[in-house]
């Protein structure tokens, strides 16, 4: 079975910083795009980062470009979200999900929660 | 990267065939048939319904179908269910490895 958990989230200051780890099983993971999708309290489904199957390409949403780093390291099918200068818009469940082309996404973790507050 | 245009709720009676419109721009729906969509229940993760435009996973209902024209995507939920009650996104392709979601739609089966 496919599967993906993420863990990592919780409680940071504005301006700080957290990392957060996306496990992998059931599937050839480094035959994968991956993808970070986030979730507002209350609010929709927004897509924030991808990465190509080597690591070699990473895009980002406009909104945290310069401030998260998206990574992989496939000897350990792991997925990375690395958040710096974070800010109260940011408080989101975080969730991994696996890319199989074009938006296919499938499977979706249970998610984590960022919460950004003083 | 604005996010799709979805009408906040949708509603129908058991049985009944219900539509949820998706409309982005000539820069995402209307250059790609690549759009899908994600059902979520409270509390818990999206699940893939659709994939590029009409393509149904292995294992979801197929009371659930999509279309599209120019720059709209549409799902359709036939034989509206109670377990049909959830939030629903679009979500398209929009070039450059970049992807935009929909705003969500609430369907209630009344």
């Amino acid at each position: 079975e496919e599967q993906v958990v993420e863990s990592g989230g919780g409680l940071v200051q504005p301006g700080g910083s957290l990392r957060l780890s996306c496990a992998a099983s059931g599937f050839t993971f480094n035959t994968c795009w991956m993808t970070w999708v986030r979730q507002a309290p209350g609010k929709g489904l927004e897509w924030v980062a991808n990465i190509r199957y080597d690591g070699s390409e990473e895009f980002y949403v406009d909104s945290v470009k310069g401030r998260f780093t998206i990574s992989r390291d496939n000897a350990k099918n792991s997925l990375y979200l690395q958040m710096n200068s974070l800010r109260a818009e940011d408080t989101a469940v975080y969730y991994c999900v696996r890319d199989h082309g074009y938006g296919n996404f499938d499977p979706w973790g249970q998610g984590t929660l960022v919460t950004v507050s003083s | 990267q604005s996010a799709l245009t979805q009408p906040a709720s949708v509603s129908g009676s058991p049985g009944q065939s219900i539509t949820i419109s998706c409309t982005g721009t000539s820069s995402d729906v209307g250059s790609y048939n690549f759009v899908s969509w994600y059902q979520q229940h409270p509390g818990k993760a999206p699940k893939l319904m659709i994939y590029e435009v009409s393509k149904r996973p292995s294992g979801v209902s197929n009371r659930f179908s999509g279309s599209k024209s120019g720059n709209t995507a549409t799902l359709t939920i036939s034989g509206l269910q109670a377990e049909d009650e959830a939030d629903y996104y679009c979500c398209s392709y929009a070039g450059h490895s970049i992807y935009v979601f929909g705003i969500g739609t609430k369907v209630t089966v009344l």
